[in-house]
């Protein structure tokens, strides 16, 4: 089955505590993309990949970093949560700029 | 200006009813155009894609696109309790790099 994968689902975390959320994707899509969603701002994008070890800046992308090794993953990294860093965040992958596919996304709490 | 604009509802409709939902884009030189449902609490799921002038119909979806005016509609006919959802419009232009930008998405709900 063609699909997105993220882990975990649901994080509490304090701050300052350094995580990662993990995206892997098998249909050997070379652009990936990380999302993070917040009421009445909607779908903003923190990182995007056009390939393999090729990652750019997406629009909020402070507080964050995405590493792009191998094609099928993408995680995030945020070294140093922060309260506003509260959201929830999807994982998305596809052909360059044209059709994207979700996963199933990642409720992150930051104490 | 916002890059992509819905207004975010609720649009109420009746069961069995044609919703309607727009969406306006700022970059005219936009090449791709996407609808995609996300049911609460859920990812957005990709419903249609358009990429030219005029209507593409897919089951009980219309995208219609209108290049010249710079909006992208989306008609659900016979709407149905499962089409509620908050439905968001997304584009991909020259001015936007090789991103989608989303709108905020409107909330649908069809009421029985």
């Amino acid at each position: 089955e063609a699909q997105v994968t993220q882990n975990p689902r649901y994080l509490i975390t304090v701050t300052g505590k350094k995580l990662t959320v993990t995206c892997s994707q098998n249909m050997n899509h070379e652009y990936m993309s990380w999302y993070r969603q917040d009421p009445g701002l909607g779908l903003r994008q923190i990182y995007y990949s056009m390939n393999v070890e090729v990652t750019d800046k997406g629009d909020v992308p402070e507080g964050y970093k995405v590493s792009r090794k191998e094609k099928r993953n993408f995680p995030l990294i945020l070294e140093s949560p922060s309260p506003n860093q509260t959201s929830l965040y999807f994982c998305a992958s596809g052909t360059g700029g044209y059709e994207q596919y979700f996963g199933p996304g990642t409720r992150l709490t930051v104490t | 200006q916002k890059e992509v604009e819905q207004n975010s509802g609720p649009l109420s409709v009746p069961e069995g009813a044609i919703a309607s939902l727009n969406c306006t884009y700022s970059d005219r030189g936009s090449q791709s155009f996407f609808w995609y449902r996300q049911y609460s609490g859920k990812s957005p799921e990709l419903i249609m894609s358009i990429y030219s002038n005029g209507d593409k119909e897919d089951g009980r979806f219309t995208a219609q696109l209108n290049k010249a005016s710079q909006y992208v509609s989306l008609l659900i006919r016979d709407s149905q309790p499962s089409d509620s959802a908050t439905y968001l419009c997304a584009v991909n232009g020259r001015e936007y790099g090789n991103k989608l930008v989303f709108g905020a998405g409107t909330i649908l709900r069809v009421k029985s």
